[in-house]
């Protein structure tokens, strides 16, 4: 089974916009981590946020946890061509020591 | 220059044949994963292991093999029980549990 689950499946905006993604989990969690991957390849990190922050910043990117709702959003600001990609959310599981469950990840495309 | 290769890039499986999908790392990575990926869809987790010579089932852990013999390598062995073993399967590490994982470039695997 998938821990998170990313909402929504796709996302289509123009340059210059913001792009926001939500992900929701079942379980406690130790952290939270967002990805990326372009077509075709593997996964870069982008993220990670301790279960005691409630909010991350680096870049163009923030990422929020709430972990009494059990989810979290990532936010790209002034979205770029090169922003195209899918996005998954990660979670470390509190019960299953290192055990890291993706979701189904959001489809962003940015048209220029 | 560090990180984690795998290969072959493309692997063709005959029916009834055993094949191994090999990951290498040179990051000196404790924790090292293995991820099926499906068209469209997100990772889901097959095995991972957080020490040399132990390893744990993921969720989809049927129809596959591993071993750990050695910290830099991870490979995993798909066999005949697996029916539906076409997928982009992915290796990782990370140095331990809590941080971000490094991933590598993928082997898409189909069946002839």
């Amino acid at each position: 089974s998938q821990q998170g689950e990313e909402d929504p499946q796709a996302l289509s905006i123009q340059e210059g916009e913001n792009a926001t993604m939500n992900c929701s989990y079942k379980t406690s969690i130790n952290n939270l981590q967002w990805y990326r991957q372009n077509s075709g390849r593997g996964l870069v990190h982008l993220i990670l946020i301790r279960s005691n922050e409630r909010e991350k910043h680096s870049g163009r990117l923030r990422v929020t946890l709430d972990t009494s709702k059990k989810s979290s959003s990532l936010l790209i600001t002034a979205s770029r061509a090169a922003d195209t990609a899918s996005y998954f959310c990660a979670t470390d599981e509190y019960d299953s020591w290192g055990k890291l469950q993706f979701g189904a990840g959001t489809q962003v495309v940015v048209t220029p | 220059d560090g990180g984690i290769t795998q290969s072959p890039k493309y692997l063709f499986r005959k029916e009834g044949q055993n094949v191994t999908l090999s990951c290498e790392q040179n990051l000196n990575h404790d924790a090292m994963y293995w991820y099926r990926q499906d068209p469209g869809q997100g990772l889901r987790l097959i095995y991972y292991s957080q020490i040399v010579n132990d390893f744990q089932k993921g969720d989809i852990a049927e129809g596959y093999s591993v071993s750990r013999e050695k910290k830099e390598s991870f490979p995993l062995t798909v066999t005949s029980a697996q029916k539906n073993p076409t997928a982009f399967y992915l290796c990782a590490s990370r140095g331990t549990v809590g941080e971000k994982l490094f991933f590598g470039s993928g082997t898409q695997l189909s069946v002839l």
